[in-house]
């Protein structure tokens, strides 16, 4: 299995949908992870940490399963600006962070 | 409230040139790093250093060195440019601790001809 593992996408979405992203990871150690989101053409930008079961903000919901080793980023009432590449990252140790490769959603009108 | 800063933003070289990208970082970060991104891939990291004085290779570190000048500042250098170097650089920093965050600069593209 890869150590970080996305669905490429994309992900095409009306408007107001709600849509979930998977990621699955290899290393069963790790503690926290983290969904950064990239525009195109731009610098990844961190949206969520999830530490525990999982952390709400807004219309973003990411969840945990430490059994199945595998967290998911659930967006609601999606809008045009949620169209980006959504980035799975987990810890590989301290120091080093492993991207995934990315899911792309587009929200269209 | 710069954060992470890289330069330049874009670079074109030819062939056999040598370049330093530069990156600066003002959060007091130990950990800083630099990953290369090409069209419909992923991050791959070239690079890192752990803290001020240590470097270590990441999965891509061929054709490539790199200074821990300080605490603050991590640079890049391509002694011998190859257009497969063609490619968006970004560095990142963040605080040790595998419950910390990566911490993005804008990015250099970089065109080697």
């Amino acid at each position: 299995r890869k150590e970080v593992e996305q669905d490429p996408g994309p992900f095409n979405v009306p408007e107001g949908a709600t849509v979930a992203f998977n990621c699955t990871y290899s290393n069963s150690a790790s503690q926290s992870f983290f969904w950064y989101r990239q525009d195109c053409r731009k610098e990844p930008k961190l949206l969520m940490s999830v530490y525990s079961s999982g952390n709400e903000d807004g219309r973003f919901t990411a969840q945990l399963n430490r059994a199945s080793q595998y967290i998911s980023l659930l967006i609601r009432d999606s809008k045009l600006s949620d169209s980006a590449t959504y980035l799975c990252v987990v810890p590989y140790n301290t120091d080093k962070l492993i991207f995934g490769t990315g899911t792309r959603l587009q929200v269209f009108p | 409230n710069a954060g992470v800063t890289q330069t330049p933003k874009f670079q074109v070289l030819k062939t056999g040139q040598s370049m330093t990208l530069q990156c600066a970082q003002d959060m007091n970060h130990n950990s800083m790093y630099w990953y290369r991104q090409d069209p419909g891939m992923g991050l791959r990291l070239i690079y890192y250093s752990a803290s001020e004085g240590t470097t270590d290779k990441g999965e891509v570190p061929n054709g490539y060195n790199v200074s821990r000048l300080n605490k603050r500042e991590f640079s890049l250098r391509l002694e011998s440019a190859a257009p497969s170097q063609t490619s968006v650089y970004f560095c990142a920093s963040k605080w040790s601790g595998s419950n910390q965050p990566q911490h993005f600069g804008d990015g250099t593209r970089l065109s080697i001809l």
